[in-house]
This record gives C-alpha cells, structure tokens and sequence, in this order.
C-alpha cells in the first residue's frame, strides 16, 4: 500500500499550467529527497525531479518540483500533448528500519 | 551511455522461486545504492528492496521481507534478486534502478507472472 498520497487525476488544456501534489508524513518527505517520475503506456518510468526541486539534464524547464513540510508538488507548465502520462512521486521513508516508498500516482490528461 | 538490462523473468509456479539479474554499464556502479520496483498489471508503481554500495545493507518491503533477497557483485557490476515462495500477487513487471540518489536509470524491466 502507497504511503505517499496523490490525486488520482489531473488535467488541462495546451499551455495551461497543472500541478500534482504528494503528501507524505515526517518519516519520507519531512525528512528525505523527494523524486518525480514520468511514466508514459508500456514504459519504464523517467526521471523528472530528483534531490525535490532538480532536472536531470534533457528534462524541459517546463517541469519544476518544490517540497514544503510533509508535502511536495510537481508542477506542468506549457502542457503539452505529450505530457499526457502517469506521474509519481517517490521518497525514502526512515520507519521500518528503512524503505522506498512511491505516490500512489496521478494520471495527467491533456484535453 | 548508461545501460540497464534486467533479466530472469518467466512464468513460475505459486511457490516457485525465480532469481532476476540486472546488468548495469555506464556508471560506477559500486558507489550508487541500488533497488527493485515492481508494478503490477494496470497498477501503481512499488518499491520491493534496495541495498547500499557495498551490500552491507539491505531493506525490504513488507510483502516480500521473508522470501525474497537482494544482493550484488560489484566486480560483475550486476544487481540480483532471489525470489521464492512466490505468490500470485507478485505477478508484475520488476525494474531494477539506481534509486534514492542522484539521478537515477532505470532499465526496462522482467516481467515475472505466477501463476498455475
């Protein structure tokens, strides 16, 4: 079961601005990196945003990532069609003695 | 270029056991700690085990802490997961990556369905 929480959907016109929300706890995103993922049909995810808020390089300026407490957002601007995918959001969780824990993911659809 | 090639996957029996390779080139494998994430048909993206640099430690998700264990060999530069008492519910596609880290590769994932 997903420990971090998104909303299960988003969507907006070409050139319109969407933001994907992560809520966490004080165990993973109070206290870790938050990462970002991108994963379109019958792909292996991608990497938009690691370390919260930094682009791997060949990723567009289009995506940005913050972090604030217990949450994180990732954040489309310029939507464009083919930002239509399933996105993630991932941290490490120091309970448990330790685990990986990802977002229970938000489809993003361009209308 | 960083390369990441998993390998293993099949069709196994419930209570089989399976061992998935993953083969990594490109980076200094050693220094990065690694992890399996799997993702079921139709479902969400879950993470399974990671272990550090020099396999010293190692971390389980509740569902598999018991029956699967992951390991490395880093003069091989490759990553391994060894499944058994395999169940249903463990039918996914599994990625082996670089997680946690810097930026991450992924490879394109083994395919593991058990079933009868």
């Amino acid at each position: 079961q997903s420990v971090l929480t998104q909303p299960p959907s988003a969507s907006g016109t070409p050139g319109q601005r969407v933001t994907i929300s992560c809520s966490g706890s004080s165990s993973n995103i109070g206290s870790n990196y938050v990462y970002w993922y991108q994963q379109l049909p019958g792909t292996a995810p991608k990497l938009l945003i690691y370390r919260n808020n930094q682009r791997p390089s060949g990723v567009p300026d289009r995506f940005s990532g913050s972090k604030s407490g217990t949450s994180a957002s990732l954040a489309i601007s310029g939507l464009r069609s083919e930002d239509e995918a399933d996105y993630y959001c991932a941290a490490w969780d120091d309970s448990l003695s330790g685990r990986g824990v990802f977002g229970t993911g938000t489809k993003v659809t361009v209308l | 270029e960083v390369q990441v090639l998993e390998s293993g996957g099949g069709l196994v029996q419930p209570g089989g056991s399976l061992r998935l390779s993953c083969a990594v080139s490109g980076f200094t494998f050693s220094t990065y700690a690694m992890s399996w994430v799997r993702q079921a048909p139709g479902k969400g993206l879950e993470w399974v085990s990671a272990i550090s640099g020099t396999g010293a430690s190692t971390f389980y998700a509740d569902s598999v802490k018991g029956r699967f264990t992951i390991s490395r060999d880093n003069s091989k530069n490759t990553l391994y997961l060894q499944m058994n008492s395999l169940r249903a519910e463990d039918t996914a596609v599994y990625y082996c990556a670089n997680t946690f880290g810097g930026p991450d590769y992924w490879g394109q994932g083994t395919l593991v369905t058990v079933s009868s």
